[in-house]
């Protein structure tokens, strides 16, 4: 079975800056792979699919890249509204997750 | 609007069954495979079981095998999720997930809110 390993486990940022958030696979994928968004509460909501699709609806500033083992989610300028934890996602296999939190 | 309202959660023995519903709305539900992700309390999620929009296809984690069993009743706009052999570790937040595709593409694109099941003695 593929693992997902998302770094870092936590990452403390401020309002406008540049979070790059990292997950690798246990074995090359392809680029089925997708991110979500989950806050405390709340059910997770799709942010990009196939590594690098925008989700209808979800701001520009998130962005995905990546193929292989290694993919990233980029938020180009940090905003209040995105703390909260992301996870990576192929197929069946969900990465541990990413806190992000306000510094 | 599509809307997920899962039902059926509680607190249930070890051993003991339980039967979890989601009700759809918003969309057609049969043009769309349908899935339960599931998320221990604190933890991260986990894919439960999946199934294509004619139930020609269906997936279970390993976790799940021999003992979850997933279904849908299109005529009701209905998922469904047959939890026999509970065991603590099933104690989870169990959510219904919407794919994007007629087969198991594995994007989720709507969530409900989830129905709480907890597995104790």
């Amino acid at each position: 079975d593929i693992q997902m390993t998302q770094s870092p486990s936590t990452l403390s940022a401020s309002v406008g800056d540049r979070v790059t958030i990292t997950c690798r696979a246990s074995q090359t994928i392809s680029s089925w792979l997708a991110w979500y968004q989950q806050k405390p509460g709340k059910a997770p909501k799709l942010l990009i699919y196939k590594a690098s699709s925008l989700e209808s609806g979800v701001p520009s500033r998130f962005s995905g890249s990546g193929s292989g083992t290694e993919f990233t989610l980029t938020i180009s300028s940090l905003q209040p509204d995105d703390f909260a934890t992301y996870y990576c996602q192929q197929y069946k296999a969900f990465g541990q997750g990413t806190k992000v939190e306000i510094k | 609007e599509v809307q997920l309202v899962e039902s059926g959660g509680g607190l249930v023995q070890p051993g003991r069954s339980l039967r979890l519903s989601c009700a759809a709305s918003g969309f057609i539900f049969d043009d769309y495979a349908m899935h339960w992700v599931r998320q221990a309390p604190g933890k991260g999620l986990e894919w439960v079981s999946g199934i294509n929009w004619n139930s020609g296809s269906i997936g279970y984690a390993d976790s799940v095998k021999g003992r979850f069993t997933i279904s849908r009743d299109d005529a009701k706009n209905s998922l469904y999720l047959q939890m026999n052999s509970l065991r603590a570790e099933d104690t989870a937040l169990y959510y219904c997930a919407k794919d994007t595709g007629y087969d198991m593409s594995y994007y989720f694109d709507y969530w409900g809110q989830g129905t709480l099941v907890t597995v104790s003695s």
